[in-house]
């Protein structure tokens, strides 16, 4: 299997904890980007990496987010303090840099008690 | 504001029969476009691209057309068949490969 791995695959915590979200790009991608999504609805861009540039946070919907992605392969996602509203699959997706398609994993389903 | 919208949330078809899935954007500016496949549980998946530079684009199965003029993206699915049945979003790249997702429209195919 040469697609994006996400882990855990389903996340369910208590009001207040943290979390950490992991992603595996496919091997060669420079580029990688969180996303949220709320049932029902679209993709939220979250943050985006590409290379060794500055990553692109301005999707961050709080100081309570954040991420760190190691070199060009594995990210964290990591919330502290989660919230309810902070329930939603989170997905990462990859591509060979920014200009291409971004192949997308199959998301971190996180609900908050 | 700017946004990606689509101007139907649930689409029913007939297996067999062609279907079209319509989007709508507003920033003329946007260079690049994608529809992405969403099935329960599972990420999105790319079906097609578009660049601002062609007006047609065919796959397997499938065409993307984009009407500069009116701001309108159409993904044409032919011959549907009942693995067709899934959430399909329109994209657009605005700035810096900062993809904007529209809400999507489920797309279900009767047999």
């Amino acid at each position: 299997g040469a697609g994006v791995s996400q882990s855990p695959s389903n996340k369910v915590t208590e009001k207040g904890k943290d979390v950490e979200l992991r992603c595996d790009p496919i091997s060669g991608h420079t580029a990688l980007y969180w996303y949220r999504q709320r049932l029902g609805q679209g993709l939220e861009f979250l943050i985006y990496f590409q290379g060794n540039s500055a990553p692109d946070k301005s999707g961050l919907p709080s100081d309570r987010f954040s991420a760190e992605r190691t070199g060009e392969s594995v990210s964290t996602l990591t919330i502290q303090r989660t919230q309810q509203e902070d329930s939603a699959v989170y997905l990462c997706a990859s591509s060979w840099d920014g200009n291409q398609p971004q192949h997308f994993g199959d998301g971190t389903r996180l609900s908050i008690l | 504001g700017e946004s990606v919208g689509l101007h139907l949330p649930t689409l029913s078809v007939q297996e067999g029969d062609n279907s079209i899935i319509n989007c709508a954007y507003s920033n003329s500016a946007s260079d690049y476009f994608i529809w992405y496949k969403q099935e329960s549980g599972k990420g999105p998946q790319f079906i097609i691209d578009i660049r601002s530079n062609m007006d047609k684009r065919q796959g397997q199965r499938v065409t993307v057309l984009l009407n500069k003029t009116v701001k309108h993206l159409s993904l044409q699915i032919a011959a549907t068949q009942p693995g067709d049945s899934a959430v399909y979003f329109c994209a657009e790249k605005r700035g810096a490969q900062k993809l904007v997702f529209g809400q999507g429209t489920r797309l279900t195919i009767n047999p």
